[in-house]
């Protein structure tokens, strides 16, 4: 079974340009996850999907974040215009529903680096 | 906001002795999981253990959970060089119908062969 699938793996910018995120769940996961995470730090939740609709996005930069779901199975995060406080990892994650926790699956992520 | 705390931060051993990392929280939980992370990758799910457990095994994985204390600890036994990974608790907070998983800042382990 294809595990979360992340695209690009890696992305470097310049400030003030846009940059768009690419996610495909494991197949018949419900729930869609977008996290970021800083350098020695955690993950920190962005926005939150049940199938196509945004069920917590209270962590997300409404200014230069957006996200969508579109028939509930891919997702695009994307900034813009980007900052430099942005550069982190971008991950994804899916699970087949978030009312029981389950577990959660990862993708490998996206490195952004804004220069 | 983070609401787990792994200690240590970073811990180092031999290969064939056990880790043991610690978490903390601070508010109440329905269950508590961790994840690990090898470099450059994304987290993968170790083992979950719920509010009403208070221990829990997987192969070489043994995790107990203190709801009093608001702590949980993770023990590898007889580790091995490909265990050297950053180690995650994430504690499920729910207000509502509103799920939450929160990470914390992590336990990097290196096990040196």
């Amino acid at each position: 079974e294809a595990g979360v699938v992340q695209s690009p793996r890696y992305k470097i910018i310049e400030k003030k340009q846009p940059v768009a995120f690419w996610c495909n769940p494991i197949s018949g996961h419900n729930t869609l996850y977008w996290y970021r995470q800083n350098l020695g730090q955690g993950p920190e939740l962005l926005i939150r999907y049940e199938n196509e609709e945004a069920v917590d996005d209270s962590q997300l930069p409404k200014d230069r974040f957006s996200a969508e779901r579109l028939k509930g199975v891919d997702s695009t995060l994307k900034i813009q215009p980007a900052e430099l406080g942005d550069s982190a990892v971008y991950l994804c994650a899916s699970s087949l529903s978030a009312g029981l926790s389950y577990e959660q699956y990862f993708g490998p992520g996206t490195r952004l680096t804004v220069t | 906001s983070q609401q787990g705390e792994e200690d240590p931060q970073a811990l180092s051993i031999q290969e064939g002795e056990n880790a043991t990392m610690n978490c903390s929280y601070k508010t109440s939980i329905n269950n508590l999981q961790w994840y690990r992370q090898n470099s450059g990758r994304g987290l993968v799910h170790l083992i979950l253990i719920r509010s009403n457990e208070r221990e829990k095994h997987s192969g070489r994985l043994r995790v107990t959970l203190d709801t009093s204390k608001k702590s949980s600890s993770l023990l590898i036994t007889a580790s091995r060089a490909a265990d050297t990974a950053s180690y995650f608790c994430a504690t499920d907070s729910r207000g509502g119908s509103n799920y939450k998983l929160t990470f914390g800042k992590g336990t990097l382990l290196t096990v040196n062969p």
